[in-house]
């Protein structure tokens, strides 16, 4: 198992603005994940974080507004850039902890609001 | 593409009855199953996991059986508490894939057990 730290767990922001997430995990991990859940709605993944190189992003979203950092082993940021209501979500970081084929485990997420 | 499908929600439940949450799915490959819980204001917590065919996930008295004949993975339980009140989702991941650690999720189905 692993402790994943997300940070802030919650906000609120106006339009136009970005925000800054940041994950940590107690231990090194390969594999970052980050998650988005729409209000009343599942999880989509956003995106794939791995130490050393680009994040790979999934169908529908985009560098220029989710940029993501992955300085080291135990951390990694998503910044939600030029926020509209629409992006008001909870923004979720996962981990895959162990050999390949792990189940992945969840921070708390992140419950932003744009207004 | 992969795809998992659950029974909407809300579920309501008095105490001590019996749960059944149905899932299904579709995958090209061997995918594994997953079950995961979000209680109200947290992310989300591993329930349990089946990764072949006939395997039966169980934890907390809940319990899962990956059916590959009829491509389901119904999670149940026999005595539910007000404490199992929350959000279940059902995912998947094929390994088989390059990007198999990817989960797919269903749609989430809120259980509400009333004392």
């Amino acid at each position: 198992s692993a402790v994943i730290s997300q940070k802030p767990s919650r906000d609120i922001c106006q339009r136009g603005t970005s925000l800054t997430i940041q994950c940590q995990v107690d231990s090194q991990v390969t594999m970052m994940f980050w998650y988005r859940q729409q209000p009343g709605q599942s999880l989509t993944l956003i995106a794939t974080a791995n130490q050393g190189s680009e994040a790979t992003y999934e169908s529908g979203f985009v560098i220029d507004k989710f940029p993501i950092s992955r300085p080291n082993l135990t951390f990694s940021t998503l910044t939600v850039s030029n926020m509209s209501p629409e992006d008001s979500s909870i923004y979720l970081c996962s981990v895959e902890v162990g050999a390949r084929g792990s189940p992945l485990h969840f921070g708390n997420g992140t419950r932003l609001t744009v207004t | 593409g992969d795809s998992v499908t659950q029974m909407e929600g809300p579920v309501t439940l008095s105490e001590e009855a019996f749960l059944t949450i149905n899932c299904t799915y579709t995958a090209t490959g061997y995918p594994s199953l997953f079950w995961y819980v979000q209680y109200p204001g947290e992310g989300l917590q591993l329930l349990l996991k089946a990764t072949k065919a006939d395997d039966k996930g169980s934890n907390k008295g809940f319990e899962a059986t990956y059916r590959k004949e009829t491509t389901s993975f119904h999670l149940e339980k026999g005595s539910v508490q007000v404490s199992d009140s929350a959000v279940y989702f059902c995912a998947l991941s094929d390994w088989a894939k390059a990007a198999g650690n990817k989960l797919t999720f269903g749609g989430g189905t809120r259980v509400l057990v009333k004392p």
